[in-house]
């Protein structure tokens, strides 16, 4: 199994409502990444998890929290998020930092 | 502050023409260095990577790339062009703890 999953594809949320987004892996990595990708943009890194610790949050605003809950899973809660939130999220993972990232094929997150 | 530049935002090629997508990045100390492509309708994966010893590194599907620490630069080439090509190309890099990715290059590729 050599994919990263990622749930839902789609979300649209409100700015007062809480959500949170889901990647998966079974490749055994021990980093996993989140970024955030806007329309005709290159990934921006939000946060990096290594051995389920996280080891990089490039100043990311509090109203998004990352949650590493075992080596396989990463979640990304939402609450009270901005119009200029909406954007492609994308979770990535390799065996080990800095290693080549396998990537998710994204959430694409609508906040109204 | 570590940045990547990629200078070419658009390039239309006919079919088996030769390949050279520059990147060019800012960082003073050790890098790892990843070029990664999106095609149309799917996630990004990577094509190749440099982290060290030999500077010119082979990647999937032809193509390849090589590390000029003088010139900072990590250019990505392809003998010949295939319509398949057609994708938009990234390059990345890792410092210290930052990763970075540039701005992306269209690659269009006429039949």
């Amino acid at each position: 199994d050599t994919e990263v999953t990622q749930t839902p594809k789609h979300l649209v949320m409100g700015m007062t409502n809480k959500k949170s987004l889901k990647c998966e892996q079974h490749m055994g990595h021990r980093a996993m990444y989140w970024y955030k990708q806007k329309a005709k943009k290159p990934p921006e890194l939000m946060f990096v998890y290594s051995y389920e610790k996280l080891s990089i949050n490039e100043s990311v605003p509090s109203r998004f929290s990352p949650e590493c809950p075992n080596s396989s899973l990463l979640n990304l809660h939402l609450h009270a998020l901005q119009p200029e939130d909406s954007a492609l999220y994308l979770c990535a993972s390799s065996r080990l930092e800095p290693e080549p990232q396998y990537f998710g094929p994204g959430t694409r997150l609508l906040v109204l | 502050a570590q940045s990547v530049s990629q200078h070419n935002h658009h390039v239309i090629l006919s079919e088996a023409a030769s390949l050279e997508l520059g990147c060019n990045y800012s960082y003073g100390g050790t890098v790892n260095l990843f070029w990664y492509v999106q095609y149309p309708g799917q996630h990004l994966q990577l094509l190749l990577k440099y982290f060290s010893g030999d500077p010119l590194v082979k990647g999937i599907k032809g193509f390849e790339a090589e590390f000029i620490k003088s010139k900072f630069s990590f250019n990505l080439r392809k003998p010949s062009v295939q319509w398949s090509d057609t994708a938009e190309y990234f390059c990345a890099v890792k410092g210290t703890y930052k990763y970075i990715f540039g701005t992306g290059t269209r690659l269009k590729v006429l039949a």
